[in-house]
């Protein structure tokens, strides 16, 4: 079945500079990869997805990019702000959904 | 986007008991879900609560211990019985729903009821 691996586990950066988390998946028939943001006491908030008949999609301040031969998805955050502080979750999809084991993402003031 | 509530958002019982969750969404959905995620961890499928028969549940997970419930599109329960402190996570509902403007379906998640059990 379908692994996904997310890296890194943990990861401060200070407010105004960019982030990065990287995932990637062992199922090449995957087609679908849903990015959630997790805040405390609350479930995760599906923030950008992009399925695999695209190489990348914006929103705002955050853009994912998908590389299908290396299997291989990232999440940027640019200008990030004390509110993008959370957990968050790559996933990866053909009939149902297989998460990544999350990433805590500090912005430092 | 759908909107999902659960009930209830947080509770803590005694080893033994059973405790029922109900998850209620604002728009009829075609597939809903129930997750896990044990503290500090990732999301665990449960189960797919299938309206008018029984849940599909994942490997590792059975009927008699979660037992579910979808009487209608809008509508499903997950029971966690005969609790022991193992059980303690973060139960989550979860829908497949159409994302605004959208032409396809993408899943949703309830704000999850924290079970902590003694």
């Amino acid at each position: 079945g379908e692994n996904v691996e997310q890296h890194p586990s943990t990861l401060s950066v200070q407010e105004g500079d960019s982030a990065v988390i990287k995932c990637t998946y062992s199922d090449s028939a995957s087609n679908y990869f849903p990015w959630y943001k997790q805040e405390l006491g609350k479930g995760p908030q599906l923030i950008i997805d992009i399925r695999s008949n695209v190489g990348e999609k914006k929103d705002q301040r955050i853009a994912v990019t998908l590389n299908k031969t290396a299997k291989h998805f990232s999440l940027h955050i640019t200008e990030t702000q004390p509110e993008d502080s959370a957990v968050y979750f790559c996933a990866a999809s053909l009939d149902k959904i297989i998460f990544g084991k999350g990433t805590r993402l500090h912005i430092l003031p | 986007s759908a909107v999902i509530s659960q009930k209830p958002s947080r509770d803590i019982c005694q080893r033994g008991t059973s405790l029922t969750i109900q998850c209620q969404v604002d728009s009829q959905v075609t597939m809903m879900f129930w997750y896990r995620q044990q503290p500090g961890q990732s999301l665990t499928l449960i189960a797919t609560a299938n309206q008018g028969s029984e849940a599909t549940y994942e490997s590792g997970f059975v009927i008699d211990k979660f037992p579910i419930s979808r009487p209608n599109l809008t509508f499903s329960t997950l029971t966690v019985s005969n609790m022991s402190p193992e059980d303690s996570s973060i139960y989550l509902c979860s829908v497949l729903g159409q994302a605004s403007g959208g032409s396809t379906d993408t899943q949703y998640f309830g704000p999850g009821t924290r079970l902590t059990v003694l």
